[in-house]
Parts: C-alpha cells; structure tokens; sequence
C-alpha cells in the first residue's frame, strides 16, 4: 500500500522559506505514470493546489505561488520536496503531499502538517 | 474565489439522495476529467470518483459522477451519518491564469 509522509517544520517566520519533504513509500516514484504534488488548506478553508513534479524533474506551478516556489525531486530516497520563499501568514496551512495519474485525479495522499507561519 | 463554483452547503435526511454541483468553464471540465474529493472532519481528502464517473476500488456505488459540458454532479444515495464530510470537486485547468489543478470550494454535506 503506497504511503505518503510529509515532514518539516511546523512554524517558519515571516519572510523565511518555508521547506517541506515527502517521503514515498510502497511503491516507486520513478513510476511514470503517475506525477507528485503538494496541496495545502488554510485553517477552515478549501484545497489550493500548489504544483506538480515528474520524476524525471519535470514540474507544473500554481501561477500565483510560482514566483515563489522550487519543487525538487530525489528519487534514490523516493522523496520530494517544496521550497516556499518570502512567507506570510497567508501561507498558514495545512500541507499535503499527494500521487496524482498523470495530470488527473489525485489518488494518494499524505496526512498533512500543519505550517504556521507566525513571529 | 475557486476556480470551479460549488453549493457551500447541501443537507438531506438518512437514507435519502443528494447531489453536489460543480460548474466551471471550457478551459478546465469542459474539456478536463473531473474528480471528487470526500474529506472527513480532521481527515485528508479521499478520492471518490475520477475521469468523471469512475470508482476507485472500495468506494460503494452509492457514489455516482457525472459531467456535461462544463458542469459535474457528484450523487450520494442511501445517505449515512458517516457521510457527513466536506466534498470537492477538481480536475485540470488549461488556461494561462491557472494552469493546473484547480478545485471547487468545497460543499458541506449535513446528513440531519
């Protein structure tokens, strides 16, 4: 059974970089039919999509976080990772790493973490 | 303001039928499949239905999907307490100014 676990600090003051790491496992992120993704939820609010990385290194970014965003890929530890520059409070959220098909459904999910950004 | 427009709330009683809307535009259901999304209080989302109508294995065929033109509809039979969640639809936005996965801004389902 494929899992997914994200790991990284929970609280990151204003203005610093905001660093999340997926960890795959049950399965291979080389497999190529499948993409890898973060999305995260504010407190009491809906899902945003964030972006999307091949294993090859290939990536698709929400063009309103692009400016600010590096997605990385390490498939010898079958990890991922996100790098979110410049924060602000509206970065608080919940963060989920996910598998989607292609660029379709997502299908897996991690539990989320939860970032607050906050001084 | 989500990409795709959703009802914030549906309500029904046990054993009764509901269904979500989920509108959008050419550029992303038009012609884009859909997915729905159920998430459970304090929970990740879980996938229900994918390419439109489909189930994943597991997932009870009280959950239907459909989609025309640049509308989807997730269907919910058989109403339980346990499927009192919030429900998101989502799918691939081709347009410049999203350019990804957009969602719906989730409707809350009350089983009362």
């Amino acid at each position: 059974q494929l899992q997914l676990q994200e790991s990284g600090p929970g609280l990151v003051k204003p203005s610093e970089t905001l660093s999340l790491t997926c960890t795959v496992s049950g399965g291979s992120i080389s497999n190529p039919n499948y993409y890898w993704g973060w999305i995260r939820q504010p407190p009491g609010k809906g899902l945003e999509w964030i972006g999307s990385i091949y294993y090859s290194g290939s990536t698709y970014y929400n063009p309103s976080l692009k400016s600010r965003l590096t997605l990385s890929v390490d498939t010898s530890k079958t990890q991922f990772s996100l790098k979110l520059t410049s924060v602000t409070a509206a970065d608080t959220a919940v963060y989920y790493c996910a598998r989607t098909r292609g660029l379709r459904e997502i299908d897996y999910w991690g539990q989320g973490t939860l970032v607050t950004v906050s001084s | 303001q989500s990409v795709l427009t959703q009802p914030p709330s549906v309500s029904a009683a046990p054993g009764q039928k509901v269904t979500i809307s989920c509108s959008g535009s050419s550029s992303n259901i038009g012609n884009n499949y859909v997915s729905w999304y159920q998430q459970l209080p304090g929970t990740a989302p879980k996938l229900l239905i994918y390419d439109n109508n489909k189930r994943p294995s597991g997932i009870p065929d009280r959950f239907s999907g459909s989609k025309s033109g640049t509308s989807a509809t997730l269907g919910i039979t058989g109403l339980q307490t346990g499927d009192e969640a919030d429900y998101y639809c989502g799918t691939w936005d081709t347009s410049l100014s999203a350019g990804g996965v957009v969602f719906g801004g989730g409707t809350k389902l009350t089983v009362l």
